[in-house]
């Protein structure tokens, strides 16, 4: 079975600082990796994925996201936070065929003036 | 132009009750999603549909009843509500079943009392 592990349900950065939010998977096969952003009282919007091809993804709004197997993790980056960063986020993770999309707990991200 | 939409947005009924969640996406999908986020902001898929066919079908309640009219609607109908049935629920829509970006709704705020 595949899951993920969002290490933080909340991280606070000041404005301008460099985000980092983490996210570990697990999985048997290859995944597909992906993140959203939740901003309050609406739904998912997708930021970037990772489906097998360039290891480093580039997503909106600047972040970005490295995959790399040898530590089964792919964390969110941005090198400079803004106020309107401010939101959950979801690690999710899924592989090829009928399977659902199964996410992590979410980190809500807190940006300081 | 509204990507997925949901109908309502909020709804708020006594136990007991029989209620129904809209969903129709735009975007010429095949596949179909809900979803449900509790309290503390974790996400779990439900049912998926592809082609109107009935795919994924987590471990929920029988008194969750899933309906695809056509690919551009699926909707929720929920029998018997209970308090535990409060939650944010979210439809989705991909292209094909694995590896796709999902597009979300706005979400529906059930509130059982």
């Amino acid at each position: 079975a595949q899951s993920v592990t969002q290490l933080g349900s909340h991280v606070s950065v000041s404005e301008g600082a460099l985000v980092l939010l983490r996210c570990n998977y697990s999985s048997s096969v290859p995944p597909y990796l992906f993140w959203y952003v939740q901003y309050p009282n609406q739904g998912l919007q997708l930021l970037l994925k990772y489906t097998s091809a360039a290891t480093l993804v580039k997503g909106i709004n600047d972040f970005e996201a490295e995959f790399k197997k040898s530590e089964t993790s792919f964390h969110l980056t941005k090198p400079s936070a803004h106020m309107s960063d401010a939101a959950e986020y979801f690690c999710a993770v899924t592989r090829a065929g009928n399977t659902p999309l199964v996410f992590g707990k979410g980190t809500r991200l807190s940006v300081i003036a | 132009d509204t990507a997925v939409s949901q109908t309502p947005k909020y709804l708020v009924t006594q136990m007991g009750n029989d209620k129904s969640i809209k969903c129709e996406q735009n975007l010429g999908h095949d596949t179909m999603y809900w979803y449900k986020q509790d309290s503390k902001k974790f996400l779990k898929i439900m049912f998926s549909y592809n082609n109107k066919e009935l795919i994924i079908n987590e471990t929920v309640p029988n008194r969750f009843s899933p309906k695809s009219p056509d690919k551009a609607h699926l909707n929720l109908h929920i029998n018997s509500l209970e308090l535990g049935d409060s939650a944010v629920y979210f439809c989705a829509s991909s292209q094909g079943l694995a590896g796709g970006e999902q597009y979300f709704g706005p979400g529906t705020r059930l509130t059982v009392t």
